[in-house]
């Protein structure tokens, strides 16, 4: 089946510093979605890409669905506390009602 | 809106007990689904329903059962609980028109002793 690749599992940066975070699939995808889950409480979604190429920006968050259709990168900026969560990409292939396939999510440590 | 609702937000059952874990969304979405988040696994779909009347398995159905006679609701039935399914249960949903994200319940945290 389809798989998402997210690595590290962990992450730990210092306040106002940048953070990449790639991810990386075995198969092709049309839809790109990057989802933040804060303690306790369900994914709110942050981007959603749906054109290879395209680049989104929502604050200081940034997006690319890469050209190869396999991969996606979430860019944050200034990093804050509040950044603090997981981090979860997901793909989709075909129609709105196709499955998503998560990724294992990333854990951002922010340090004041 | 309330978006997508669940309840209860923490429960615990004993090995072999039922529960049933509920879902309602109020944005007359028709694609309605169940996650179980477990450390170090992500999000794993358990069932899903394109419609009412209509349910099919996702990935890790196993233990589950489901059912959609509305719209609104999608309950998540455990016929008989095991240690396996303690986990984070989340429920989601999507009007399943071309670019709409899936939006998720706070999730309801399980514990099978």
């Amino acid at each position: 089946g389809q798989q998402l690749n997210q690595s590290p599992q962990s992450m730990f940066i210092q306040e106002g510093e940048d953070v990449s975070m790639n991810c990386t699939s075995s198969s092709i995808f049309n839809t790109w979605l990057w989802y933040k889950q804060d303690p306790g409480e369900g994914p709110v979604l942050l981007i959603a890409l749906y054109k290879a190429g395209e680049l989104t920006s929502n604050g200081r968050l940034t997006a690319q669905f890469g050209i190869t259709r396999k991969d996606s990168f979430l860019n944050i900026s200034a990093s804050i506390p509040s950044d603090v969560g997981i981090y979860f990409c997901a793909g989709r292939y075909t129609g709105a009602n196709s499955k998503l396939t998560f990724g294992k999510g990333i854990t951002l440590s922010v340090r004041p | 809106n309330a978006g997508v609702t669940q309840t209860p937000k923490f429960q615990v059952l004993k090995t072999g007990q039922s529960m049933t874990l509920q879902c309602a969304q109020d944005m007359n979405h028709e694609y309605m689904s169940w996650y179980r988040q477990d450390p170090g696994m992500g999000l794993r779909l358990i069932h899903y329903s394109v419609g009412a009347g209509i349910t099919d398995q996702g990935e890790v159905p196993n233990g589950y059962n489901v059912s959609r006679s509305t719209t609104e609701d999608f309950p998540l039935r455990l016929l008989s609980a095991a240690p396996s399914q303690t986990s984070v249960y989340f429920c989601a949903s999507t009007s399943g028109q071309k670019n709409s994200p899936l939006h998720f319940g706070n999730g309801t945290r399980l514990t099978v002793t």
